[in-house]
């Protein structure tokens, strides 16, 4: 069955710091892949999707992500964070025809002033 | 983007009672709407797929009776947690996906904080 793993659960980072999320999948052939961000008691936010074609997406906010299929990876990247991305981060994967998704269970992000 | 609406935001509600959970899509017809749970600090479940003018399909572990769900236009879905106890307190929030082209997107509404007493 497919899963999608996000190996940290927190991170902090100082503002001005660079930032990478790490998010792994498990599924046969080539996924659709997201990354929504989620602030507090809020709904999702879409930052960036993977569907084919160039492996490095840029996304919403300064995000960018890079899908590197040799390594069942989808991780998130930003060059320099700001302390408004302190939020809780989503890496999905929509697997067959279907619109389901399935979550990673989240990385909680705090940036340090 | 597309825009996915909730209401209400938050309920408090005594136990025993029902509350129903509105979604509505504003500005694009949803044929598919999708209610998930959240647990604090925790991860999006998937509760059921809700279709217009069809039942739900609900995922393994879920009580059917428990959470009813309703799809009676292309614009609006509703949860109603019957018979609410403290443990059906959680986060719901519902999506609809992207109409054309179907890319699997979802968006997303603001949430429903439900606190049962």
């Amino acid at each position: 069955a497919q899963s999608v793993t996000q190996p940290d659960i927190h991170i902090t980072v100082s503002e001005g710091a660079s930032l990478e999320l790490r998010c792994n999948y498990s599924y046969g052939a080539t996924p659709y892949l997201f990354w929504y961000v989620q602030s507090p008691g809020q709904g999702l936010q879409l930052l960036l999707k993977y569907f084919s074609g160039d492996t490095l997406v840029q996304g919403i906010k300064g995000f960018e992500a890079e899908f590197k299929r040799s390594q069942s990876s989808f991780n998130l990247r930003k060059p320099s964070v700001h302390w408004s991305d302190a939020a809780e981060y989503f890496c999905a994967v929509r697997t067959g025809g279907g619109n389901k998704l399935t979550f990673g269970t989240g990385t909680q992000l705090k940036v340090e002033l | 983007g597309a825009v996915v609406s909730q209401h209400p935001s938050w309920v408090i509600c005594k136990s025993g009672t029902s509350v129903k959970i509105e979604c509505r899509s504003l500005d694009f017809q949803a044929t598919t709407m999708f209610w998930y749970r959240q647990f604090p600090k925790q991860s999006l479940m998937l509760m059921a797929t809700s279709n217009e003018g069809s039942k739900a399909t609900y995922e393994q572990g879920v009580e059917k009776d428990k959470f009813l769900i309703n799809h009676a236009s292309l614009t609006l879905s509703t949860l109603t947690v019957t018979s609410a106890h403290p443990e059906d307190s959680s986060f719901y929030i519902c999506s609809a996906p992207a109409v054309s082209p179907n890319t699997g997107e979802l968006f997303f509404g603001e949430g429903s904080r439900l606190t049962v007493l």
